[in-house]
């Protein structure tokens, strides 16, 4: 059964420090790893896309790896308004379904 | 990025009355857009895959007389909840792919909050 994970569920920083958000998954004909930012009562905002192990993406203080299991969102030196819940999804190649992990929020206090 | 327009973006409704809330991309066109739910501090549960010109593909567990999904065009789509109750007060949002690459990001709306009283 296709799955995907995230870890920690909730996660507390001091501004400028870094850390990494963890996205698991089995999915079967992968097509796209996908990381969206989501703020309360809006719908998700694209990050990242990543397609093949081994890729990595940046934007700002936000980075993005993918391996053949699990993806990383590393954010360095965070800021404020850096917070927010951070979502992975897999794209699968056999349904053609967005497969959401439960999400990470993040919370970084000045 | 690409836009995809969602609105209204909250409704309150009686308990019995129905809701009709609509999804637009406004820049490209999209032969595929899913609807979403999301209840508080959960992710995202795909309820339905609406293809434009013919029926909507609705997940398991997901009543699709409840649920009525219509996408007349490349760049709308709607979810009509009929005769609701409180039990459909929820976090719904669409999301459209560029038909061009279906591997690519989907975009995602606003979100619709609906309260049922």
């Amino acid at each position: 059964e296709d799955q995907v994970t995230q870890s920690p569920e909730a996660l507390r920083l001091q501004e400028g420090e870094s850390s990494s958000l963890n996205c698991s998954y089995t999915v079967s004909g992968l097509r796209g790893l996908f990381w969206y930012r989501q703020d309360p009562g809006k719908g998700p905002e694209f990050l990242f896309t990543l397609y093949s192990a081994g890729e990595e993406k940046e934007k700002e203080r936000l980075k993005a790896t993918l391996t053949k299991k699990e993806s990383f969102l590393h954010i360095t030196a965070p800021k404020p308004e850096d917070s927010a819940t951070y979502l992975c999804a897999a794209l699968s190649g056999n349904t053609g379904k967005l497969i959401f992990g439960q999400g990470t929020t993040l919370q970084v206090k000045p | 990025g690409a836009v995809v327009s969602q609105h209204p973006s909250r409704v309150i409704c009686k308990s019995g009355t129905s809701v009709k809330i609509e999804c637009r991309s406004l820049d490209f066109q999209a032969t595929t857009m899913f609807w979403y739910r999301q209840f508080p501090k959960q992710s995202l549960m795909l309820m339905a895959t609406s293809n434009e010109g013919s029926k909507a593909t609705y997940e398991q567990g997901v009543e699709k007389d409840k649920f009525l999904i219509n996408h007349a065009s490349l760049t709308l789509s709607t979810l009509t909840v009929t005769s609701a109750h409180p039990e459909d007060s929820s976090f719904y949002i669409c999301s459209a792919r560029d038909q061009t690459s279906w591997d690519t990001e989907a975009f995602f709306g606003q979100g619709t909050r609906l309260t049922v009283v």
